[in-house]
């Protein structure tokens, strides 16, 4: 069964420096796209990065990268420079066969100025 | 407003009542899709349409949920009998194919509240 984990319920940075959110998944699919999309306090879900499970390169989105490491099957979230707009909900998700969306319980990053 | 748009924002309704919600997806977009998200946790996928037909349908979807997409534009979904579980966020997304599902962008939500 195609599952998403994020272990960390909460997360605390300080503006201007960088931060990882992790991210495990589970599938037997060999096929599959892994996202992370930003909820802030309005409700709505922002996507942030795409990565395919056949890229070769990890991606990047301007302060966002994604470091994906398929063996160990994490797709972490590296936000550098962080910002205090940066506070918010973070969820990782996964669509593969089944052709559903998985998401994780998520992570809430603050941002200390 | 080139976005996709939820509508009604806020629903307030009695248990056992049937309600309906609409989405409108950016307009050149093929793909639609409804989430559910409740405090606390991650959305939970429910269905899904490719222009008018719908490709999947999660089992967390009851028989009181349906969802249509008759013209391949905008999307309704209705929960008849309404029961006290069923409040949350509900949350419509849209995309283009072909693109590995990337780049669902979402709605603002309808916040559904069953009293």
């Amino acid at each position: 069964a195609q599952k998403i984990t994020q272990t960390q319920p909460g997360m605390f940075v300080q503006e201007k420096e960088a931060v990882t959110l992790d991210c495990t998944y589970d599938t037997s699919d060999p096929s599959y796209g892994l996202f992370w999309y930003k909820q802030p306090s309005s409700g709505e879900m922002i996507f942030l990065i795409y990565q395919g499970s056949y890229d070769q390169q990890n991606a990047t989105e301007g302060r966002y990268s994604l470091n994906f490491q398929k063996a160990r099957k994490s797709a972490n979230l590296v936000i550098s420079a962080s910002q205090l707009g940066d506070s918010a909900m973070y969820f990782c998700a996964m669509w593969g066969a089944f052709n559903d969306m998985r998401f994780g319980a998520g992570t809430r990053l603050t941002v200390k100025p | 407003d080139t976005g996709v748009s939820q509508d009604p924002r806020h629903k307030i309704t009695k248990r056992g009542q049937n309600v309906t919600f609409r989405c409108d997806p950016i307009s050149e977009h093929n793909r639609l899709y409804w989430y559910r998200q409740t405090l606390g946790q991650g959305p939970e996928f429910l269905t899904y349409f490719q222009n008018e037909a719908q490709l999947e349908k999660s089992r967390l979807l009851s028989d009181r949920f349906s969802a249509e997409r008759p013209k391949g534009s905008f999307s309704t979904l209705e929960i008849q009998r309404t029961e006290q579980g069923d409040s949350a966020m509900y949350l419509c997304a849209s995309s283009l194919s072909g693109r590995t599902q990337a780049e669902q962008f979402f709605g603002p939500g309808t916040r559904l509240t069953v009293l």
